[in-house]
């Protein structure tokens, strides 16, 4: 699996943007960039997701870098109820049924009122 | 949208006993299903992959007989804990993949929360 890593924490103030990192230096080229968040006692949901173009979605922006080695995940205004842990993770375009998909630590985002 | 629907939400069992977990796809075929376990304050493991209609491929370390996935239909897997222990105690979380590629949303389940007392 293509590795991915990400601060532990971050915090922000509510109606500020938050800016996620995440590093993925050893993607490849059909690896695409998933975001998933997940609150407290859920299930991880979807975020965002995108190959090589930044992408806007109504929860987030997606930036990518121009060389696919790490990006970056913008929540433009911050509210309480964006407090998870979000997590970045690559996912292959052509998924084989053998094809894991495993998580790393994610970043635990605190959002201060 | 896609919904993954996981039952139950929670669970408190006897030790020694078993407790099956539900995951079904409600508007979409499954091809894929992966079953993950979280322990307080860390990130999901992985625990199988099960694929419809063959045997679940269980990551290192996760006892097969201990955790019976099965992966009937295109839009239900279920989750066994047989002999339940407490140390088996945690949130199990399912996740549905649709037929196709990378390219595509996963789709979770809510969670269970299982406690063997």
């Amino acid at each position: 699996d293509a590795k991915t890593t990400q601060p532990n924490s971050m915090e922000s103030n509510e109606e500020e943007p938050v800016h996620l990192p995440c590093n993925h230096s050893t993607i490849s080229g059909t690896d695409y960039i998933h975001w998933y968040r997940q609150l407290p006692s859920q299930g991880p949901e979807y975020v965002i997701h995108g190959l090589t173009s930044n992408v806007n979605n109504r929860m987030a922006s997606l930036a990518i870098a121009e060389d696919r080695k790490s990006s970056t995940l913008i929540l433009h205004r911050a509210t309480l109820r964006d407090a998870a842990v979000y997590y970045c993770i690559l996912r292959d375009a052509i998924e084989t049924s053998g094809s894991r998909l495993t998580f790393g630590e994610g970043t635990q985002l605190t959002v201060n009122p | 949208g896609a919904v993954v629907s996981q039952h139950p939400s929670w669970v408190i069992c006897k030790s020694g006993t078993s407790v099956k977990i539900e995951c079904r796809s409600l508007d979409f075929q499954a091809t894929t299903m992966f079953w993950y376990r979280q322990f307080p304050k860390q990130s999901l493991m992985l625990m199988a992959t099960s694929n419809e209609g063959s045997k679940a491929t269980y990551e290192q370390g996760v006892e097969k007989d201990k955790f019976l996935i099965n992966h009937a239909s295109l839009t239900l897997s279920t989750l066994t804990v047989t002999s339940a222990h407490p140390e088996d105690s945690s949130f199990y979380i399912c996740s549905a993949r649709r037929a196709g590629t990378g390219s595509s949303p996963l789709h979770f389940g809510n969670g269970t929360r299982l406690t063997v007392t």
